[in-house]
């Protein structure tokens, strides 16, 4: 089946620790994407990448990196520099890069706490 | 930027009720997305508006935009406890690329 995977479900931090949540699509799309979920808030927008070694920073990329290093794989490292890492974090994939019907398909999610 | 709001933020309803939840731009919208959410998972795509006045449905759920391109309403007739979770509305703030923004998302409550 299509879709998109990440991995872990749950994943716990310790102080200064940086920590990879895993982003796999087989959906041959181009764009992929990074939202980080608060209780009660909307979703914000950490990265986004268009293709193959190429990202954009998106609203809260600060404390965060990724790589787009293979078309399937979009993977996001917190790193210690996030100080209020723990929320939910949603991957996403849509077939356009930089057209106006973006239909967004999403992971799982990960749900990163902090010890 | 674009900031898109939603209203209400919670909303319970005894199950077979309508209901209507808003999402409102700062600014015109080139396109309006709307998704849904199960606690605890990924979102998924229920319907996408592009024209002023627009108007789609799937199944009980409604979603219009109005004329002027700033506004957005989802409305679900007859509901089911299946109809609960988290509605968000979604848009591009230029029209066009890949950095679509989220507005902060209704939560659905259906009663038995």
């Amino acid at each position: 089946d299509g879709g998109i995977t990440q991995s872990p479900k749950y994943l716990f931090r310790k102080e200064g620790q940086n920590v990879t949540l895993s982003c796999e699509q087989n959906l041959n799309h181009d764009a992929m994407y990074w939202y980080r979920q608060d209780p009660g808030q909307g979703l914000r927008l950490i990265y986004y990448s268009q293709i193959v070694n190429d990202f954009q920073k998106g609203d809260i990329a600060e404390g965060y990196s990724v790589s787009r290093e293979k078309k399937e794989s979009f993977p996001l490292t917190v790193t210690s520099a996030q100080k209020n890492p723990t929320a939910f974090y949603l991957c996403a994939s849509s077939m356009e890069t930089g057209g106006t019907n973006e239909k967004l398909f999403f992971g799982s999610g990960t749900q990163l706490s902090v010890l | 930027s674009q900031e898109l709001e939603q209203s209400p933020q919670s909303l319970i309803v005894q199950e077979g009720k309508n209901l209507t939840i808003n999402c409102t731009s700062s600014k015109t919208l080139y396109g309006l997305y709307w998704y849904k959410q199960k606690y605890g998972e990924g979102l998924i795509f229920l319907m996408m508006l592009q024209k002023g006045g627009e108007e789609k449905s799937h199944e009980k759920i409604t979603a219009k935009l109005d004329e002027k391109k700033q506004q957005s309403s989802l409305h679900i007739t007859a509901s089911q406890p299946s109809h609960a979770g988290i509605y968000l509305c979604g848009a591009l703030p230029s029209g066009a690329g890949n950095d679509m923004r989220f507005g902060a998302g209704t939560r659905l409550t259906v009663k038995p």
